[in-house]
C-alpha cells in the first residue's frame, strides 16, 4: 500500500540555520503530497500541499517541491527561527479527494537561540 | 468559523474499561475522520465517515473500538475493553465535500492513558 518515509529526528539546529527534513513516498497512483506542523501542545496544521508534479507549495517561509521521478516532497527553510520548533509530518493522499492522510512518523525541530 | 472540537482532552484508564469520545466537526463538514496517534509516529486513519454512513473502517479495530455519527454531525468513538496499548492521542478530522482537494482540519486531540 502507500506510504510515507521522512528522516530521524531530533533535528536540532541554531538560529538562522539552513533547514532540510527529507521526505519520499510510495503510492500506486498520482498522491497530493503535504506537510503539517504540531506545535508543542496543539493540534495538526496544515503548513503546504501540492497536488501534481513539479508543483511547489510554500507558507511561513517553508518550501516543498513534488519530485515525481524521486518521489520525494522535501521540506526546506532558508533561515530557522526559534518559533519552528515542532513536530513536522510529511503526508499524501491519492488523487480522489476525501481520502484519508497516510503520515510519515514525524520528524521533531528543536531550534535554539 | 469555529474549529474542529473534541472532549475530553485527558483521559487516564485501567486496563479493561471502557472510554468514549466525543467530535464536532465544522459546521458543515460532510466528511468526518478518526485518527490515532501513537507517541513517536504519525496519524493513522481508524474510520473515516461521509455524513453519517462509514466510507473506510479497514483499519478500526472492530473487536473493542466502534464509532458513530448520527444525523451526521457530532461523532462517538469508543473503546471497551481498553488495552495498554491503546494509549494514544485520538484525533478528529473533518474536512468539505466535493470539488477539488479540501483541507482536512484537525481537533486538539484528545490524549489517552490506559494503566
Amino acid at each position: 500500500g502507500d506510504s510515507v518515509t521522512q528522516m530521524e529526528g531530533p533535528v536540532t539546529l541554531s538560529e538562522e540555520a539552513f533547514l532540510t527534513i527529507n521526505c519520499t513516498y510510495t503510492a500506486t497512483g498520482y498522491p497530493s503530497l503535504f506537510w503539517y506542523v504540531q506545535y508543542p501542545g496543539e493540534g495538526l496544521q496544515l503548513l503546504l500541499k501540492a497536488t501534481k508534479a513539479d508543483d511547489k507549495g510554500s507558507n511561513k517561509g517553508f518550501e516543498a517541491t513534488y519530485r515525481k521521478e524521486t518521489t520525494s516532497f522535501h521540506l526546506e527553510k532558508g533561515s530557522v527561527q526559534v518559533s519552528d520548533s515542532a513536530v513536522y509530518f510529511c503526508a499524501l493522499t491519492d488523487n480522489q479527494a476525501g481520502t484519508a492522510l497516510i503520515f510519515g512518523k514525524g520528524t521533531t525541530l528543536s531550534v535554539s537561540s | 468559523e469555529a474549529g474542529v472540537a473534541q472532549s475530553p482532552r485527558y483521559k487516564i484508564i485501567e486496563k479493561r474499561q471502557s472510554v468514549a469520545f466525543w467530535c464536532n466537526p465544522i459546521s458543515g463538514h460532510a466528511t468526518l475522520y478518526w485518527y490515532q496517534q501513537i507517541l513517536g509516529q504519525g496519524p493513522k486513519l481508524l474510520i473515516q465517515f461521509q455524513n453519517n454512513g462509514v466510507v473506510d473502517d479497514s483499519q478500526l479495530p472492530k473487536d473493542r473500538f466502534s464509532a458513530e455519527r448520527l444525523k451526521g454531525v457530532d461523532s462517538t468513538l469508543k473503546i471497551q475493553p481498553a488495552k495498554l496499548e491503546d494509549s494514544a492521542v485520538y484525533l478528529c478530522a473533518s474536512r468539505l465535500t466535493g470539488g477539488s482537494y479540501n483541507e482536512q482540519f484537525f481537533g486538539p486531540g484528545t490524549r489517552l492513558t490506559v494503566l
